[in-house]
């Protein structure tokens, strides 16, 4: 089974600067797709960039972009102009495009931004 | 377009006692998920329908949970007899089959004293 790691349980920000959310994953498919989720304390979960693995291209929304690297399975989110806003608990997820197209969600990472 | 929909948003119930989960997914979206997610923790799934017949129910503790999704549209998540590890928010999820993100409801809070 694929497995997907965060190994930063927590970061800190300060506000208006840049932060780098890292995720690794494990898989023997080539094709599958990625995804940042974002959890605000006691709110619902809302996707915020996704990338396709046959895609080298990095995915950006606005002032949030990925570092693809497909042959390192790593897969960081990077949030730029970090605002009050972007505090959250952010989970990296794997989707595979096997049958079933399973999910498998990472632990997570607990992101504080200090005015 | 409305979002998936869940209820209740909260119960607390005693261990042993039994509870039920409603959710309502995106219109046309063929499949849909649970997920415990237990405080501080990612979501773990539970079962995966894609219309009403199951794909992956390897991590559904099956002998005190259960689930069904009878016409393929609304699915209800049942737990008898609950324990206190169960305590946890239950999560339904939607996504448009083969393709896509998950679309997540708000979740319901359960808390089993």
């Amino acid at each position: 089974a694929q497995t997907v790691t965060q190994s930063q349980p927590e970061m800190s920000v300060q506000e208006a600067e840049t932060v780098t959310l890292s995720c690794t994953y494990d898989t023997s498919e080539s094709d599958y797709y990625l995804f940042w989720y974002k959890q605000p304390p006691s709110r619902q979960m809302i996707l915020v960039i996704r990338q396709e693995a046959y895609k080298q291209q990095n995915a950006t929304e606005n002032r949030f972009s990925v570092n693809f690297q497909k042959a390192a399975k790593s897969f960081s989110l990077k949030i730029s102009d970090s605002q009050l806003g972007d505090a959250a608990m952010y989970f990296c997820a794997y989707r595979s495009t096997n049958t079933g197209n399973q999910f498998y969600f990472g632990t997570g990472t607990s992101l504080t931004v200090i005015p | 377009e409305a979002g998936v929909a869940q209820s209740p948003r909260y119960k607390i119930i005693e261990k042993r006692q039994s509870v039920a989960f409603w959710c309502n997914p995106i219109s046309g979206h063929a499949t849909l998920y649970w997920y415990q997610q237990i405080l501080g923790q990612g979501p773990k799934l539970l079962i995966q329908f894609q219309n009403n017949g199951v794909v992956d129910d390897s991590q559904l503790p099956k002998d005190r949970f259960s689930a069904e999704r009878l016409k393929g549209v609304d699915s209800t998540l049942k737990i008898q007899p609950a324990k206190l590890e169960d305590s946890a928010v239950y999560l339904c999820a939607s996504s448009l089959a083969g393709i896509g993100e998950q679309f997540f409801g708000p979740g319901t809070r359960l808390t089993v004293l």
